[in-house]
């Protein structure tokens, strides 16, 4: 069974627009840990933001921050005020359980800045 | 901090040839580290779990003796690609983890990734 699930197809963003990219999660583990990372084209994996199944507030890193709404099971990442720099592909990611550190990938989303 | 150096980038090579990749932590020690592979368009699939001075723990599917991993130290480990056939072309990146008091907490530290093409 797919753990996260990214399903959007690739989008393009207006510069200095906000993009939201969905993801959705299945577990069963109560405690588990979302990440995002963004991929450029040369290949390297950033790492963006995180947020704890226990958080009880959304996280944000700078421009990110995430819409974690547990109920649904879905940690939707918010982009503000895109750049250039942000065309990439970004993946959800998870691990289950305390100290499990083994990371699931979701499919990734394209995203494409215009001017 | 916590860079992740991959080496090499690029490697282009004959069929039969094996060929290691290297992953470093370059300012922190890693106990654990992962290793992935991508195919283009698509996303990062577990192969194994490093883990140093132990084992490492391999995905369903993959197969041990193809892929050889060593983690001889807390900054180091290695992916051998043995006798590699054009199906192993791939994009294979490493990541370390430094555990943090909770644990589950810590993203994982990417290196930037070698793209393996056999001809």
């Amino acid at each position: 069974a797919q753990k996260i699930t990214q399903t959007q197809p690739g989008m393009f963003v207006q510069e200095k627009e906000a993009v939201t990219l969905d993801c959705t999660y299945d577990t069963s583990d109560p405690s588990y840990g979302l990440f995002w990372y963004k991929q450029p084209s040369s290949g390297e994996m950033i790492f963006l933001i995180y947020q704890g199944s226990y958080d009880q507030q959304n996280a944000t890193e700078g421009r990110y921050s995430l819409n974690f709404q547990k109920a649904r099971k879905s940690a939707n990442l918010v982009i503000s005020a895109s750049q250039l720099g942000d065309s990439a592909m970004y993946f959800c990611a998870m691990t289950e359980g305390y100290g499990n550190n083994r990371l699931a990938f979701g499919k990734g989303n394209q995203v494409v800045v215009i001017p | 901090g916590a860079v992740v150096s991959q080496h090499p980038s690029w490697v282009i090579c004959k069929s039969g040839t094996s060929v290691k990749i290297e992953c470093r932590s370059l300012d922190f020690q890693a106990t654990t580290m992962f290793w992935y592979r991508q195919f283009p368009k698509q996303s990062l699939m577990l192969m194994a779990t490093s883990n140093e001075g132990s084992k490492a723990t391999y995905e369903q599917g993959v197969e041990k003796d193809k892929f050889l991993i060593n983690h001889a130290s807390l900054t180091l480990s290695t992916l051998t690609v043995t006798s590699a056939h054009p199906e192993d072309s791939s994009f294979y990146i490493c990541s370390a983890r430094v555990a943090g008091d909770r644990g589950d907490d810590q993203p994982q530290h990417f290196g930037d990734g070698t793209r393996l093409s056999i001809l």
